[in-house]
């Protein structure tokens, strides 16, 4: 079996600042994603990717940066951190030409904003 | 784009009942339906996924049933036990293959009351 690491599991950063989720998998997939979860909303998708260095926006893309520097790895950076960025995101992955709807996700990345 | 609306978003169940969770969709496209469940400080996992051409679909004590002509999809958690309590979220997709756009209802928290 594989697993789905990010880094840091909590992230606190000031209004304004940079600031970067991380998101490792060994299961070799082609696909990888990141999703916002808000308490009460679901999950939305910023930004996935069908191969390395491959980008394509999701419906939540604005105030956000992404990089696939590799197969196994996806970045995300929010490019300046909001007061109402309090949220988990969460990184997810899947084989490439998959119908079964079968995401991996990672534990998760809480991110606070003083 | 499609929308998908699920309910309740809360729900307390005693243990030996059966739960009930509902969602609805927009597009008569969607071709793909999921089940995903969520424990406290995990990401998702996949639950059940079912295809278009399935009505009805039973493993392991959950039951899914598609009704396309109302556009609904439902999970029924029979015989419910404490270790059943988490966050459910079903999710839709139209696609067959390549990056899974899925679309995400809001989630439900359940809490099977031992």
């Amino acid at each position: 079996g594989g697993i789905i690491t990010q880094t840091p599991k909590f992230l606190i950063g000031q209004e304004g600042q940079k600031l970067t989720l991380k998101c490792q998998q060994n299961f070799n997939h082609d696909t990888m994603y990141w999703y916002r979860q808000d308490s009460g909303k679901g999950l939305r998708l910023i930004y996935y990717s069908i191969t390395e260095n491959d980008l394509q926006k999701g419906d939540l893309s604005e105030g956000y940066d992404a990089s696939r520097e590799k197969k196994s790895s996806f970045s995300l950076t929010v490019t300046s951190a909001q007061k109402n960025e309090m949220a988990v995101f969460l990184c997810a992955s899947s084989i490439a030409q998959t119908n079964t709807g079968q995401l991996y996700f990672g534990e998760g990345s809480k991110l606070t904003v003083l | 784009g499609e929308q998908v609306e699920q309910r309740p978003p809360h729900l307390s169940v005693p243990e030996g009942d059966s739960a009930v969770i509902i969602c609805t969709y927009t597009d008569s496209a969607t071709a793909y339906f999921y089940w995903y469940k969520q424990e406290p400080g995990a990401g998702l996992q996949l639950l059940m996924s079912v295809f278009s051409n399935v009505d009805r679909k039973e493993e392991q004590g959950l039951t899914v049933l598609l009704n396309k002509k109302d556009k609904q999809l439902s999970l029924n958690l029979t015989a419910a036990h404490p270790g059943d309590s988490a966050v459910y979220f079903c999710a839709v997709s139209l696609h067959t293959g390549g990056a899974d756009r899925l679309t995400f209802g809001k989630g439900t928290q359940l809490i099977i009351q031992p």
